[in-house]
C-alpha cells in the first residue's frame, strides 16, 4: 500500500527567495507522483507529474521537482518565490497496482511575505 | 467549458436525513473519484471509479455509497448521514490511458461542496 508524508505544515518564505516543499512517499510499486496546489476557497490544480520518465519534471508556474528512488522523495521547488504562491500545496501517489486510489499528503501551506 | 459540476455547493442538514451529492462532469472521462477534505487530515479518497459500472473504495468509504452508471455523473449518497461526516467535499475526472489504463494525468475537481450534519 502507498502512503505520502509531507514533512513541513506550514513554510513561509519571503518573496523573491527559493520554496522548497519536502515529500516523501512509500509505495510497494511503480509509483505516479504529482503536487497539485489549492488556492483560497478553491479547488485543486495540477503543477506537476511523474510517471516514470524524467526523474526531473518542470511544471507550471516556475514549479520542478526531482524523483529520487533512493530517498523515496520527490521535494517541490521553486527558485524565486511570489506573493501568488500563497496556497497550500499536496503531494499525491497512485501505484500501478492500483492507479485510480490516491493518497493525498496533509498538505504545506506556503506564506509568501513581502 | 470543459468541467466537474457539484451541487449542492453548500447544505446543512440532520443525522439520519439521506442526502445526496451529484457530480457530472462533460469531458468524457473514464476516472472519477470523490475526496473529504479535513483540516490538517488533506484530501482523502472516499470512492472511485475507473469506468462505467466500476466503483472500488477508497480510504474512507464507511457512510457513503456511490453508483456509476453513465460515463458523466457519479453520485455520493450519504444512506444515514452523521455529524462526522461534516466536511468540503470534492469530486474529480480525469482521462485515462497507456497499456495498464492508469491515470494519465491532471485530475479535474469541481469546486467543492460544504456539508454540514447537526
Amino acid at each position: 500500500a502507498q502512503s505520502v508524508t509531507q514533512l513541513d505544515s506550514h513554510v513561509s518564505v519571503s518573496e523573491g527567495t527559493p520554496v522548497l516543499l519536502r515529500c516523501n512517499y512509500s509505495s510497494s510499486y511503480s509509483p505516479s507522483l504529482f503536487w497539485y496546489v489549492q488556492h483560497p476557497n478553491k479547488g485543486l490544480q495540477l503543477l506537476l507529474k511523474y510517471t516514470s520518465a524524467a526523474t526531473l519534471v518542470k511544471g507550471i508556474n516556475g514549479f520542478e521537482a526531482e524523483f529520487k528512488k533512493s530517498e523515496t522523495s520527490f521535494h517541490l521547488t521553486k527558485p524565486s518565490a511570489h506573493m501568488s504562491d500563497a496556497a497550500e500545496y499536496f503531494c499525491v501517489v497512485s501505484e500501478s497496482d492500483s492507479w485510480g486510489k490516491l493518497q493525498f499528503g496533509a498538505g504545506t501551506q506556503v506564506v509568501v511575505t513581502p | 467549458e470543459a468541467q466537474v459540476t457539484q451541487n449542492p455547493r453548500y447544505l446543512i442538514t440532520v443525522t439520519g436525513k439521506k442526502l445526496t451529492v451529484t457530480c457530472s462532469q462533460n469531458m468524457n472521462h473514464e476516472y472519477m473519484s470523490w475526496y473529504r477534505q479535513d483540516p490538517g487530515l488533506g484530501l482523502r479518497q472516499i470512492y472511485y471509479s475507473m469506468n462505467v459500472e466500476v466503483t472500488d473504495k477508497g480510504d474512507v468509504p464507511e457512510g457513503y455509497k456511490v453508483s456509476r452508471k453513465e460515463k458523466r455523473n457519479f453520485p455520493l449518497i450519504l444512506e444515514s448521514p452523521s455529524p462526522n461526516q461534516t466536511s468540503l467535499y470534492f469530486c474529480a475526472s480525469s482521462p485515462t490511458g497507456g497499456l495498464a489504463g492508469q491515470l494519465t494525468g491532471e485530475l479535474f475537481f469541481g469546486e467543492g461542496s460544504r456539508l454540514t450534519v447537526l
